[in-house]
């Protein structure tokens, strides 16, 4: 149980572009959804926590107007980098919090993303 | 300094033998104390989660938790070369739920 689907697992792009990744809780339902970014040979650094039926709470540093997550429903959450940057390359987790009792953190697989 | 601090690495043990992973963390309030194992590439996935003082066993792995000094393990007996990956500590200081992590400690179990 507790699996987080996340998709696309790669993007190739050219600057410029926006970038929409998907994290979906398939057998669970997710009140809290956490994104995390994580630089080669560092260790992850979370973005932001999204709620269901609210604003995304970033994490200082973060721009909102950057990376727009909407959490739409208690499976779906998505993070949008908009204009990428080559600065943006990055490797981009997302996690999942079981909504009744259960406390650690499910992630998904990751979307390893690299702007030209 | 840094809230979540790990060793950095490499910690080469044989293969069958223990490996002893440590993490200290800063904030005395923190509540829940994790372990996940990180493969090249690949995303974390959940080894064992600790909230009280003492020992935790699952399998071949046992977290111990000292709250006291603010230091949390990881044990793994019988290492196999399959456990070599980088091992991140993760604290959880409040009912936010979310995750301060270590930089990790990268584990080499050498067949």
């Amino acid at each position: 149980g507790a699996v987080v689907s996340q998709h696309p697992s790669r993007v190739i792009c050219k600057s410029g572009t926006s970038v929409k990744i998907e994290c979906r809780s398939l057998d669970f339902q997710a009140t809290t959804m956490f994104w995390y970014r994580q630089f080669p040979k560092q260790s992850l650094m979370l973005m932001a926590t999204s709620n269901e039926g609210s604003k995304a709470t970033y994490e200082q540093g973060v721009e909102k107007d950057k990376f727009l997550i909407n959490h739409a429903s208690l499976t779906l959450s998505t993070l949008t980098v908009t204009s990428a940057h080559p600065e943006d390359s990055s490797f981009y987790i997302c996690s999942a919090r079981v909504r009744t009792g259960g406390q650690p953190q499910h992630f998904g697989d990751g979307t390893r993303l690299s702007i030209l | 300094q840094k809230e979540v601090e790990q060793n950095s690495g490499p910690l080469s043990v044989p293969e069958g033998a223990i490996a002893s992973l440590n993490c200290t963390y800063s904030d005395r309030g923190s509540q829940s104390f994790f372990w996940y194992r990180q493969y090249s590439g690949k995303s974390p996935e959940l080894i064992m989660f600790i909230y009280s003082n003492g020992d935790k066993e699952d399998g071949r792995f046992t977290a111990q938790l000292n709250k006291a000094s603010q230091y949390v393990s990881l044990l793994i007996r019988d290492s196999q070369p399959s456990d070599s990956a980088t091992y991140l500590c993760a604290v959880n200081r409040d009912s936010s739920y979310k995750l301060i992590f270590g930089s990790g400690t990268r584990l080499l179990v050498r067949p």
